[in-house]
């Protein structure tokens, strides 16, 4: 049981650039999420998905796209990264309790 | 959303318990209050949720007084393995928000 997996784990972007972070979990939860961590700072939401099909706007989401591409994954895309947008990615899961399950992060620097 | 408000860091020695309080003064009534444990480098990791009075599990103990304006989260006799960040989180609906979270230090 992998619970929560994110790629790439690490990625080094020149600013202008695009990519998109992949998200998937195996635990059929419906509700995902993405969030930024900046160091010393606490988590903010950028985007979340509370059922497949559906997506919304957090704190955060300006600069940012995302895809809730079925059941299991959710993706984020920065379509012309920016400095501003270096930072750890943390994907989730939410159990029907309103438990989160966390991947491992995604440590984004742009140039 | 109910925001919340916790110390920024507390320090402590190892076998001691650590009582964090979180104010969360516009909680509502359907609002669940959930903690969570972040290490560095690592995503966070769920502790504990309660609704109110007190609720136990293996490694933690929320204390919920009656009119729910506060919340404490105990860590009974600490290690160093126990430093980390704690985020209280107060939601009942999906657009769940972490607050700057509580720095513990656990020294020897």
């Amino acid at each position: 049981n992998a619970g929560v997996t994110q790629t790439p784990k690490f990625q080094v972007l020149k600013t202008g650039q695009s990519m998109t972070l992949q998200c998937a979990q195996d635990m059929n939860h419906n509700s995902m999420y993405w969030y930024r961590q900046d160091p010393g700072m606490g988590l903010r939401l950028i985007y979340y998905s509370a059922s497949e099909g559906t997506t919304d706007k957090g704190e955060v989401p300006n600069g940012y796209n995302v895809s809730r591409l079925n059941k299991r994954e959710f993706s984020l895309r920065l379509e012309s990264a920016a400095p501003s947008q270096t930072s750890v990615y943390f994907c989730a899961s939410m159990t029907n309790t309103g438990e989160l399950f966390f991947g491992e992060g995604s440590r984004l620097t742009v140039l | 959303l109910a925001k919340t408000t916790q110390p920024i860091s507390m320090d402590s020695y190892e076998g001691q318990e650590v009582n964090i309080t979180c104010s969360h003064n516009n909680i509502a009534t359907n609002d669940y209050i959930t903690w969570y444990q972040q290490f560095p480098s690592q995503g966070p990791r769920f502790i504990i949720q309660g609704y109110k009075t007190k609720v136990t599990n293996e490694v933690a103990s929320l204390f919920i007084p009656a009119d729910r304006k506060s919340s404490t989260l105990s860590l009974p006799r600490v290690s160093l393995s126990d430093t980390a960040v704690y985020y209280c989180l107060v939601e009942n609906d999906y657009k769940l928000s972490f607050g700057a979270g509580t720095t513990v230090t656990v020294r020897a």
